[in-house]
């Protein structure tokens, strides 16, 4: 089945410090990838999304590129802020072609805390 | 933008008894979801719906019953409640992506606490 690995529970980053949070997954078929943001007692929210080969793409700062060579989708900002203190989730959903094409896989998450 | 509501926001239940948390949605989607959220473990998927009327088994099931009577409400149901169900429950909707995919819209969150 498929899978989406997070290999960070925490990262903890001085504010200024550029950024760079893992995400792995494992699939049969084309994938679509999404990044979600929680912060502290709200619900998760879309922060990116992408199903384009080795195209970036960008939100809010942050930016990620899907690999499908090494499956991967890894998010990044190059100068983070103390707003960004947040549990962010990468997560897949399958093609139409796959058993879970409406259904989302979620990593496990990770903690990013920004200090001063 | 989407909505995706929960009611109650906070729930303190004993063992064995029954609950139910409810979700309302005003986007239209066909699609909506029941998730779980514990440290160390993300979001699990407990039970989802293709529209009124149908329910399927997420990847936790067990101890959850769930109930879409109508497109916007989507129902999970503990009916004997246990201390290791405590956690914080979303509810989400969700839009499909042109060729595949699907994104969701989650609600704000329950948080039930099982004595």
């Amino acid at each position: 089945g498929d899978s989406v690995t997070q290999t960070e529970g925490l990262v903890t980053l001085t504010k200024g410090l550029p950024v760079m949070l893992n995400c792995t997954y494992q699939t049969t078929y084309s994938p679509f990838l999404f990044w979600y943001v929680q912060h502290l007692n709200e619900a998760p929210k879309l922060l990116l999304k992408s199903s384009t080969d080795n195209k970036r793409t960008e939100h809010q700062g942050f930016y990620a590129t899907l690999h499908k060579s090494s499956s991967s989708f890894h998010l990044q900002k190059s100068s983070v802020q103390l707003s960004d203190s947040a549990l962010y989730f990468c997560a897949l959903s399958g093609s139409l072609l796959s058993g879970s094409f409406n259904k989302l896989t979620f990593g496990a998450g990770t903690r990013l805390a920004v200090c001063p | 933008e989407a909505a995706v509501t929960q009611s109650p926001r906070n729930k303190v239940a004993v063992t064995g008894g029954k609950v139910t948390l409810s979700c309302n949605q005003t986007n239209n989607h066909n699609n909506m979801y029941w998730y779980r959220q514990d440290t160390g473990h993300g979001l699990r998927l407990i039970h989802y719906s293709y529209g009124a009327g149908s329910t399927e088994k997420g990847d936790i099931p067990d101890g959850y019953k769930a109930s879409r009577p109508s497109q916007e409400n989507f129902s999970l149901i503990l009916e004997l409640a246990t201390p290791s169900q405590t956690s914080v429950y979303f509810c989400a909707s969700g839009d499909a992506l042109g060729l595949g995919g699907y994104e969701q819209y989650f609600g704000p969150g329950t948080r039930l606490t099982v004595l």
